[in-house]
């Protein structure tokens, strides 16, 4: 079955340095639709972006990431970390044809928390 | 418009009990979905349904968990009986499927159940 793995557990940064989190999948859709999700503390998730062209970079609200095929990659970055940035991010994969199927495989969350 | 709904948002309940958790999708959406969401499992999927009807039953979860799809603007998650174990916070989500698009999912706020 499809599969998400993501940078396990939490994550510490000092506001002001650059943020990574992995995501890698395994998927026998040709067509992958990537998608990150971000959860603040007792707030419910919320998409933070999404993409199925490979190798272009989509971005929002200072978040970027691009998916690769190649490499079955969808690494969330930005430039500069913020304390606000403090939150659960989830990967997330489904099909882009989403007419024969419409749920999503979640990974189980990176922590991200930043430091002042 | 309104968001998804989730009630109650607290839920205390002893071992052995059967508890009701509703949800009310964003209207026109036509997929909905059932997460119980854990600190160590993230968000696992319990049921999905595409137009009221039940597209995937959360596997594991099928012996003593039901979600049932009355109409298309209402949908219950029953647990029975309950155990220790299934404390976690139940979140419903709901999206609109169309082609190509890669469906965003609209979380409700969640119900949180706590076992005793």
């Amino acid at each position: 079955g499809d599969s998400v793995t993501q940078t396990e557990g939490l994550v510490t940064l000092t506001e002001g340095l650059p943020v990574m989190l992995n995501c890698t999948y395994q998927t026998i859709y040709s067509n992958p639709f990537l998608f990150w999700y971000v959860q603040h503390l007792n707030e419910s998730p919320r998409l933070l972006l999404k993409s199925f062209t490979d190798n272009k970079r989509t971005e929002h609200q200072g978040f970027h990431a691009t998916l690769h095929k190649s490499s079955s990659s969808f690494h969330l970055q930005k430039s500069s970390a913020q304390l606000s940035d403090s939150a659960l991010y989830y990967c997330a994969l489904s099909d882009r044809w989403t007419q024969v199927v419409g749920q999503l495989t979640f990974g189980r969350g990176t922590r991200l928390q930043v430091y002042a | 418009d309104a968001g998804v709904t989730q009630t109650p948002r607290h839920e205390v309940a002893e071992k052995g009990q059967t508890i009701i958790l509703k949800c009310e999708p964003v209207s026109g959406h036509n997929d909905l979905f059932w997460y119980r969401q854990t600190k160590i499992q993230g968000l696992e999927l319990l049921s999905y349904f595409r137009s009221k009807s039940l597209m995937e039953d959360g596997g594991a979860f099928k012996d003593r968990f039901k979600a049932e799809m009355l109409n298309s603007s209402f949908s219950t998650l029953k647990i029975q009986p309950t155990e220790p174990k299934d404390s976690a916070v139940y979140l419903c989500a709901s999206s609109l499927a169309r082609d190509n698009s890669g469906n965003t999912l609209y979380f409700g706020e969640g119900s949180r159940l706590i076992v005793v």
